[in-house]
């Protein structure tokens, strides 16, 4: 059981660039998530989504795309990088209800992608 | 709509010392509450959450948190700091199981030997 999984952990982009942050979770959950982290400004959410092909926006969304095709997979793509894109990401799952990735509602994180965009 | 307040940005106690983070919620309905711990360049790890169950909740590495309705409150405390305690802190309010959960600013914890 490999809970939250992120790939890359590190990435370095020059401005315009385009690259995407993969997320996987192996528990089932429904609701998946992605946040940036900057100092100062704790924990901003960018998108989410509930559900296989249902997706909504965050606080920050400008920039960034998301798809969900699969329960397990929800892959964030900056279509063209800008220094102000440069933070830490990091994507995180929940269960919503009963049956089968049912949870008390607490979020399950993977480890962070650092991006830097030059 | 929900939101939460860490009161403090920043909180420095010394090793055995008491620890007090405090967190306020605004919320229409009963919210589940939950604290995360974040290591220096790490993820964030579950504390403890509140889920209408018990108002006082025991979390990992000692720490515990009250749920105060009358007072709209959620503080998270630990009687004895140790140096590992070092760390951001985040409270977090959800509403229900499809709603996205709102997270405090942190509280970064400083442990002082």
């Amino acid at each position: 059981n490999a809970g939250v999984t992120q790939t890359p952990k590190f990435q370095v982009l020059k401005t315009g660039q385009s690259m995407t942050l993969q997320c996987a979770q192996d528990m089932n959950h429904e609701y998946m998530s992605w946040y940036r982290q900057d100092p100062g400004m704790g924990l901003r959410l960018i998108h989410y989504s509930v559900g296989a092909g249902i997706t909504d926006q965050g606080e920050v969304p400008n920039g960034y795309n998301v798809s969900r095709s699969t329960t397990e997979d929800f892959p964030l793509r900056l279509l063209s990088a800008a220094p102000s894109q440069t933070s830490v990401y990091f994507c995180a799952s929940k269960g919503t209800g009963k049956g089968a990735g049912a949870g008390t509602g607490e979020l399950f994180f993977g480890e962070g992608s650092r991006l830097t965009v030059l | 709509a929900q939101s939460v307040t860490q009161l403090d940005s920043h909180v420095s106690v010394s090793e055995g010392t008491p620890v007090l983070l405090r967190c306020n919620y605004s919320s229409s309905y009963s919210p589940s509450l939950f604290w995360y711990v974040q290591h220096p360049n790490k993820g964030l790890q579950l504390l403890l959450k509140y889920t209408s169950a018990a108002t006082l909740v025991k979390g990992i590495n000692g720490f515990e948190a009250e749920f105060k309705k009358s007072e709209t409150s959620f503080h998270l405390t630990k009687p004895s700091a140790h140096m590992s305690d070092a760390a951001e802190y985040f409270c977090v309010v959800s509403l229900s199981g499809n709603t996205p959960l709102v997270f405090g600013k942190g509280t970064r914890l400083s442990v002082i030997a």
